[in-house]
């Protein structure tokens, strides 16, 4: 069965450094998605993404975040200048035939 | 707003027991409401869509458009049913499912 992927599992990094986090969705998906859950909290939205647009964000989804399709297969989030508080679970996921698939999250620690 | 509400944290029941995890939408509009399953260090699953009226893995959940609720039940609970439950709600005109804050259902033995 299809899956969305993600990596890494777990990336720590500095306070003011950027990441990416890369996922590749199911293969004839066009629906996109970032999500993200902050330990014992709740999954929030960030953004969707299809036809090479963000679709719709978040109030979270400011300027220090940013997703792209670089090629056929990735769909990436890039969050420029990481925060203490960006710390969180990001899930991508993708959607055909109405339901959403999700990747086993992607863990960010920042120091 | 799109706003899904699940007023309890924590359920916790014994194997056989009757199960209902409650869940509360707020919109105007049509939204499409599902339940996810996340259980241990696994990723988050779909359980079961409200059109689709299917029963997986015993879990039922009727709509009630009239109360604005999604409640997911099963008449009786099994200990692998133990995991993370999230209600959610899809509006297409948005592109946007919004969780509830979740649900742990605990079944103990």
């Amino acid at each position: 069965e299809p899956e969305v992927t993600q990596t890494p599992s777990h990336q720590v990094t500095q306070m003011g450094q950027e990441v990416i986090l890369r996922c590749v969705p199911i293969s004839n998906h066009l629906y996109f998605y970032w999500y993200r859950q902050i330990l014992g909290q709740k999954v929030e939205f960030l953004v969707s993404f299809y036809n090479n647009e963000i679709s719709e964000k978040s109030e979270i989804f400011d300027d220090q975040f940013s997703v792209e399709r670089p090629d056929g297969s990735n769909f990436t989030l890039k969050i420029r200048s990481t925060k203490l508080e960006d710390s969180a679970m990001y899930f991508c996921a993708s959607r055909g035939a109405g339901e959403l698939f999700f990747g086993e999250g992607s863990r960010l620690t920042v120091l | 707003a799109q706003r899904v509400t699940q007023p309890e944290k924590l359920l916790s029941v014994f194997k056989g027991a009757p199960v209902e995890l409650k869940c509360n939408y707020s919109y105007s509009g049509s939204p499409e409401l599902f339940w996810y399953v996340q259980y241990s260090r696994q990723r988050l699953q779909l359980l079961l869509r409200h059109i689709s009226r299917e029963s997986i893995k015993g879990f039922t959940a009727d709509l009630n458009k009239g109360e604005t609720s999604f409640h997911l039940k099963k008449p009786f609970a099994q200990e692998e049913d133990s995991a993370m439950y999230y209600c959610a709600s899809f509006l297409y005109n948005t592109d946007k499912l919004i969780f509830g804050t979740g649900t742990r259902l605990q079944v103990f033995p």
